[in-house]
């Protein structure tokens, strides 16, 4: 998984309790992304960054917040866990901007959260 | 949503049949993305065609584009039992910063 990790990898948690997943990478990549894959939907992205403390919205942004306080390490945080949260959640990386050159996304394991 | 759509949902094939899927999407893009994903594991990038390129090959895999029919399909000859895993088509906006994903073909391969 292209030196990306993500924790936990499995976590059970009750409705309206804050919740912070993890990304880490080892590849000095400068963009990193959050994914939600739920059934029929594919892949929807929550948010990305392009740098350090630099983020934006992706598609389905609503009650989820990301930091990014070193290039290795991008936090997506759910203030207060709904049920409607509960996913597998990928965390990419990738060189460059999507239409970069070097625009592969590298993905990680990913986060199996259940929100009871 | 600009979401993609991606047909067959599901596919059942012998071992050395070729296997195609297809996605279809509805915007203007700027390249077109096929992805694996094995159960339980997160998705592998496999192969990129460009919006001003018709046909693309990787090893086994055969890409195609056709933009005016807003469709690519992907092709998987002499598939092999390794080979069975979802399949996922994204696709990039010509603005460059936001990748969509189909909803994937499940493809089993029976040894």
């Amino acid at each position: 998984d292209a030196g990306i990790t993500q924790s936990p990898r499995h976590k059970v948690t009750e409705t309206g309790t804050p919740v912070t997943l993890r990304c880490h990478q080892t590849e000095n990549h400068r963009y990193m992304y959050w994914y939600r894959q739920d059934p029929g939907h594919g892949l929807r992205l929550i948010h990305y960054s392009y740098g350090v403390k630099d983020t934006d919205k992706g598609e389905v942004s609503d009650g989820y917040s990301v930091s990014r306080s070193k290039t290795e390490d991008f936090l997506l945080t759910l203030e207060s866990a709904t049920s409607s949260q509960t996913s597998v959640y990928f965390c990419a990386i990738s060189a460059s901007g999507l239409a970069g050159v070097y625009n592969e996304q590298f993905f990680g394991p990913g986060t199996r959260l259940t929100v009871l | 949503s600009q979401q993609g759509e991606e047909d067959p949902q599901a596919l059942s094939i012998q071992e050395g049949e070729n296997a195609t899927m297809n996605c279809s999407y509805k915007t203007s893009i700027n390249n077109l993305q096929w992805y694996r994903q094995n159960s339980g594991r997160g998705l592998v990038h496999l192969i990129l065609i460009r919006s001003n390129e018709r046909e693309k090959h990787s090893g086994r895999l055969r890409v195609t584009l056709d933009t005016s029919k807003k469709s690519s399909s992907l092709l998987i000859t002499a598939s092999r039992a390794a080979d069975t895993a979802s399949y996922f088509c994204a696709f990039l906006n010509n603005a460059g910063n936001m990748l969509t994903f189909g909803g994937g073909t499940r493809l089993m391969v029976k040894p």
